[in-house]
């Protein structure tokens, strides 16, 4: 099945430094969404995004749905430990349950 | 608390026997959905069900089947004819298609 791709695959950062991480697709989408998976469990929906240019914000997450939507954005300020794990994003064109998911990126946070 | 519960953790089965994983959801959530993880890829979508005796196939449904005889329950079923089985396996639920899904723990389904 269609995938998004999604960038950077992994990165390791400084604690307190930001992160930013994005996902593209060909197609149009009418809603993204940001997950954050730990090793050995399911993903957490962190951020749901409804409307193209919009900026929703969870604590220091913020994510943006791309004017063109077929992009979407998310930033995590002032990184912590605790935030290393796997973000997932997710597309979802009109009229269909499906959702399509990016490969993952892999954050690791040096303390 | 509301949730989505998945049971076992961790399975194992040995090959040509067929196994069922089960979910539960008490979120009141119409829709509900089961997706296989493989290490370094993305979730992809088995089965899916809008509402309760109503389901429908996703990109990977071959060797998997699915019953929806109440609201809260979506158990999935991993037949011999699933040809590479070994994998982590994820139910999710969500109020309607355009909302986001809630995922369960997982269970991680190994066959020796």
């Amino acid at each position: 099945g269609q995938q998004l791709n999604q960038s950077p695959q992994s990165m390791f950062i400084q604690e307190g430094e930001d992160v930013s991480m994005n996902c593209t697709s060909s197609s149009i989408f009418n809603t993204w969404l940001w997950y954050k998976q730990d090793p050995g469990e399911g993903p957490v929906l962190l951020i749901a995004l409804y409307k193209a240019g919009e900026l929703t914000s969870n604590g220091r997450l913020t994510a943006q749905f791309g004017i063109t939507r077929k992009d979407s954005f998310l930033n995590i300020s002032a990184s912590i430990p605790s935030d290393v794990g796997i973000y997932f994003c997710a597309g979802q064109t009109g009229g269909t349950y499906k959702y399509i998911f990016g490969t993952g990126t892999r954050l690791k946070v040096l303390a | 608390d509301g949730g989505i519960t998945q049971s076992p953790k961790y399975l194992f089965r040995k090959e040509g026997q067929n196994v069922t994983l089960s979910c539960e959801q008490n979120l009141n959530h119409d829709a509900m959905y089961w997706y296989r993880q493989d290490p370094g890829q993305g979730l992809r979508l088995i089965y899916y069900s809008q509402i309760v005796n109503d389901f429908q196939k996703g990109d990977i449904a071959e060797g998997y089947s699915v019953s929806r005889e109440k609201k809260e329950s979506f158990p999935l079923t991993v037949t011999s004819a699933q040809k590479n089985p070994t994998a982590f396996y994820l139910c999710a639920s969500s109020i309607g298609r355009e909302r986001g899904k809630f995922f369960g723990p997982g269970t991680r389904l190994t066959v020796l």
